[in-house]
């Protein structure tokens, strides 16, 4: 099976602009979870889809961030402007069910603001 | 709402040492409970998970039983290796009070083992 797909790995920005992540979960599963993971932190959740449903956005930062899951399988989460604190690898993980046990990340993509 | 303490690291080992990292949860309900270990320049990858009280989770020589009268779930391995090098996260995910199956983490613990 293959696992959780997510482009580009690194990524480099000066603050104020605007950049965009692409994730493409395991073929089937219908959650589909955005974290953010700050240098020496856990990760925390940033937004969570249920099929192309907001299931909870409560931590997403709305004036700069934005996500969307188009037909209920790949996703993209936008920054704009970023800011120097958004520093941060971007983890996507999907799971089949809606019930709290199979999830699998994706490698993540490393956000760098100058 | 839900919460993952663990304990702070660096943890340095020599290597065939015991190992405990430390995790304690505060959640409403029944949550489940997982480790995921993170290795260096690698993603997150699930190293064993509890589902209800009382069930031990392993892994790759590592153990984790789910305590919920003292809301705890330690990590414990017998003899660490160099290649255990990584960082550790405690997790746990529920549905009470609005969670919605969420991962909640805790910090890390960053494990050092030398030779």
């Amino acid at each position: 099976e293959a696992g959780v797909a997510q482009s580009p790995r690194y990524k480099i920005i000066e603050k104020r602009q605007s950049v965009a992540f692409w994730c493409n979960p395991i073929s089937g599963h219908a959650t589909l979870y955005w974290y953010q993971q700050i240098l020496g932190q856990g990760p925390k959740l940033l937004i969570q889809f249920q099929n192309n449903g907001v299931v909870d956005d409560s931590q997403l930062p709305k004036d700069r961030f934005s996500a969307e899951r188009l037909k209920g399988v790949d996703s993209t989460l936008k920054i704009q402007p970023a800011k120097l604190e958004d520093s941060a690898v971007y983890l996507c993980a999907s799971s089949l069910r809606h019930e709290g046990t199979g999830y699998t990340f994706g490698s993540g993509t490393r956000l760098t603001v100058v | 709402g839900d919460s993952v303490t663990q304990m702070e690291g660096p943890v340095t080992l020599s290597e065939e040492a015991f190992l405990t990292i430390n995790c304690t949860y505060t959640a409403t309900g029944y949550p489940s409970l997982f480790w995921y270990v993170q290795y260096p320049g690698e993603g997150l990858q699930l190293l064993l998970k509890a589902t209800k009280a009382d069930d031990k989770g392993s892994n790759k020589g590592f153990e984790a039983t789910y305590r919920k009268e003292t809301t705890s779930f330690h990590l414990e391995k017998g003899s660490v290796q160099v290649s255990d090098s990584a960082v550790y996260f405690c997790a746990l995910s529920g549905n009470s009070g609005g969670s919605n199956y969420k991962l909640t983490f805790g910090k890390g613990t960053l494990l050092t083992v030398n030779p």
